[in-house]
């Protein structure tokens, strides 16, 4: 079975600061794993994800992701917060076995202070 | 590319009639929906997967003569929530991917559903 942890349902952060937001998975088979956005009242954007190849990962408005198979983790950083990337970010594994499933993690709520 | 949308984005009914929600994939054929469900600061729940031409197949727990799915053709899906109820007032998100080994699924808007 698969599962997906996020570690720290709020995070907050200085505008400036780095952004970490930690993700750890269960998968029984190679996952394929994903960072989305939500903004309020709107659905999810993909910022990056994990297939294959290169563990790094590099997304859309700065962020990155680094896929760390003995450690099990996805953790998303970004160098400099900015106030627009106050949102809430899910973490999500995707496989395929007998169907194509995603199961996203619980979510990070990101605040940004000025 | 790849955009997916859905209609409404917001609807109020009353308990006991029944809605529809569309999702519609725009520029690409998707042999594979998703329908999801989020509870107000809570992640997404899948509710069920339906593929064009077949019946849905729903996750454990959800109830597959209330939320009635149709995937009729390649770009259109639906979801009728019958005889609504409070409890079903949510927010709907779908999700569409092609066929084959691609592992991304774009996501629509979402419907705001509230149920007085």
């Amino acid at each position: 079975a698969q599962s997906v942890t996020q570690l720290g349902s709020h995070v907050s952060v200085s505008e400036g600061a780095l952004v970490l937001l930690r993700c750890n998975y269960s998968s029984s088979v190679p996952p394929y794993l994903f960072w989305y956005v939500q903004y309020p009242n709107q659905g999810l954007q993909l910022l990056l994800k994990y297939t294959t190849g290169a563990t790094l990962v590099k997304g859309i408005n700065g962020f990155e992701a680094e896929f760390k198979k003995s450690e099990t983790s996805f953790h998303l950083t970004k160098p400099s917060a900015h106030m627009s990337d106050a949102a809430e970010y899910f973490c999500a594994v995707s496989v395929h076995t007998g169907g194509f499933k995603t199961i996203f993690g619980a979510g990070t709520r990101l605040f940004v202070k000025a | 590319g790849a955009v997916v949308s859905q209609h409404p984005s917001w609807v109020i009914c009353k308990s006991g009639t029944s809605v529809k929600i569309e999702c519609r994939s725009l520029d690409f054929q998707a042999t594979t929906m998703f329908w999801y469900r989020q509870f107000p600061k809570q992640s997404l729940m899948l509710m069920a997967t339906s593929n064009e031409g077949s019946k849905a197949t729903y996750e454990q727990g959800v109830e597959k003569d209330k939320f009635l799915i149709n995937h009729a053709s390649l770009t259109l899906s639906t979801l009728t929530v019958t005889s609504a109820h409070p409890e079903d007032s949510s927010f709907y998100i779908c999700s569409a991917k092609v066929s084959g080994p691609i592992y991304e699924q774009f996501f629509g808007p979402g419907t705001r559903l509230t149920v007085l």
